[in-house]
């Protein structure tokens, strides 16, 4: 089973600013299968990227992700008052599995 | 626009089977390009894959769930189904149906989710 390893657990930021998100893996990921999800609470998980860097439909281009192998990112290039949310990454290529969390909040 | 409701009981017994069903609109769960499967998320914790179908019948598993799980495919109603035996308050949770595109899309559709509580 694929581990995988969100850092850090929670990220304190403004609105404004850039956030930036850790996925690490415990083995290489299949054809870089990574996806990243927006939870808010109460709703179910939303999906923003997939293929490691491919943004699903609608989601804003401030979105971006990165990264191969074992190392992936997700970045927000300004944060806006919407994407104060809990983020999970997941791998597909073996089966699935999900990281722990990060939760962004406010500063 | 592909919609997914999951249906079923809110409380289950202890040592019972817990059984959800997922209904599928806007879309056919017969598609070959899609699998379907459940996840769940105890309260307040993260997201856990449960298991997959594939329209075939092929199914797969999260082996920490031990065998307990099964999935099943009715393509008839356009539903998939969750039978989840011997449950415990460990398994008290919030179970999401979803649709998953793969390489072409990961787990792209959700159901809005099932809170199902498990209590003697």
């Amino acid at each position: 089973e694929i581990v995988l390893t969100q850092s850090p657990g929670t990220l304190s930021l403004s609105p404004g600013e850039r956030a930036t998100l850790s996925c690490r893996a415990s083995q290489s990921v299949n054809s870089n299968y990574l996806a990243w999800y927006q939870q808010k609470p109460g709703q179910a998980p939303r999906l923003l990227i997939y293929g490691a860097s491919s943004r699903a439909t609608g989601i804003p281009d401030r979105f971006s992700g990165s990264g191969s192998g074992t190392d992936f990112t997700l970045t927000i290039s300004r944060l806006e008052p919407e994407d104060f949310a809990v983020y999970y990454c997941q791998q597909y290529g073996n089966l699935y599995t999900f990281g722990q969390g990060t939760k962004l909040e406010i500063k | 626009q592909v919609q997914l409701q999951e249906s079923g009981p809110g409380l289950v017994k202890t040592s019972e089977t817990l059984s959800l069903t997922c209904t599928v609109s806007g879309g056919s769960i017969s598609s070959s390009s899609y699998y379907w499967g459940w996840i769940r998320q105890p309260p307040g914790k993260g997201l856990e894959w449960i298991g997959s179908i594939y329209y075939s019948g092929s199914t797969y598993y999260n082996s920490s769930l031990k065998s307990r799980a099964a999935i099943s495919i009715d393509m008839s109603k356009n539903q998939f189904s969750l039978r989840l035996s011997s449950v415990t308050a460990a398994d008290t949770a919030v179970y999401y149906c979803a649709r998953d595109a793969g390489g072409a899309g990961a787990t792209d559709y959700w159901g809005q989710g099932t809170l199902a509580t498990v209590s003697s």
